[in-house]
């Protein structure tokens, strides 16, 4: 079956401008987490959702960024008023059941680029 | 923050050489689990070793977890110039938070 999806694949937005990107999880899976990569560093964690609720939003480096999933399907990550700081890929990942030892899958990230 | 580091940086090698990355963390986990990035792609799962585990194998893969010095290693052998991406170590912290704290990665190169 088809993988996770994001879409866009690239973003290019002004500083202050507002941004929305979409996850499409593998259909079915409980689990969905978002991850910020800056360049040449590793993933580092954003939040993350069972179903549709948010069991965890530590990772969200201010207010600005808004993470939502209302059905407990796909997932819609908005950042307002971006700041160039913000530039980074954005992965978004799904696994089926959220044990701790599930597989995530990871879908090829949305590249924001703030100017 | 990133969880730990990854040792070395950058690894170059020829094709059919074996290559070792090591990784060491901070806190205690559940288990331990290796990606691979190939550039500009999503990470791919490569194989999850638990806790009270102490080594896995899979296919030409070999991973060690010693939980006592906090540290992992990926072995790969016989590499294949396919095998040339950035590799990551990720942990999953004891108790019930789910997600991966990745490390900083090995970028790997396999010279044809």
């Amino acid at each position: 079956g088809a993988g996770v999806s994001q879409s866009p694949r690239y973003k290019v937005a002004k500083r202050g401008q507002d941004v929305a990107l979409r996850c499409d999880p593998i259909s079915g899976h409980v689990s969905l987490f978002w991850y910020q990569q800056a360049l040449g560093q590793g993933p580092e964690f954003l939040t993350y959702f069972q179903n549709e609720a948010q069991l965890d939003k530590s990772g969200l480096p201010s207010d600005r960024f808004f993470a939502e999933r209302p059905e407990g399907s796909v997932s819609t990550l908005k950042i307002q008023r971006t700041q160039q700081e913000d530039s980074a890929v954005y992965l978004c990942a799904s696994s089926r059941v959220g044990a701790s030892t599930d597989t995530q899958y990871f879908g090829p990230g949305t590249r924001l680029t703030v100017l | 923050s990133q969880q730990g580091e990854e040792d070395p940086q950058a690894l170059s090698i020829q094709e059919g050489e074996n290559a070792t990355m090591n990784c060491s963390y901070k806190t205690s986990i559940n288990n331990l689990q290796w990606y691979r990035q190939n550039s500009g792609r999503g990470l791919v799962h490569l194989i999850l070793i638990r806790s009270n585990e102490r080594e896995k194998h899979s296919g030409r893969l070999r991973v060690t977890l010693d939980t006592s010095k906090k540290s992992s290693s990926l072995l790969i052998t016989a590499s294949r110039a396919a095998d040339t991406a950035s590799y990551f170590c990720a942990t999953v912290p004891s108790g019930s938070a789910r997600q991966l704290t990745f490390g900083s990665g090995t970028q790997l190169t396999v010279l044809p």
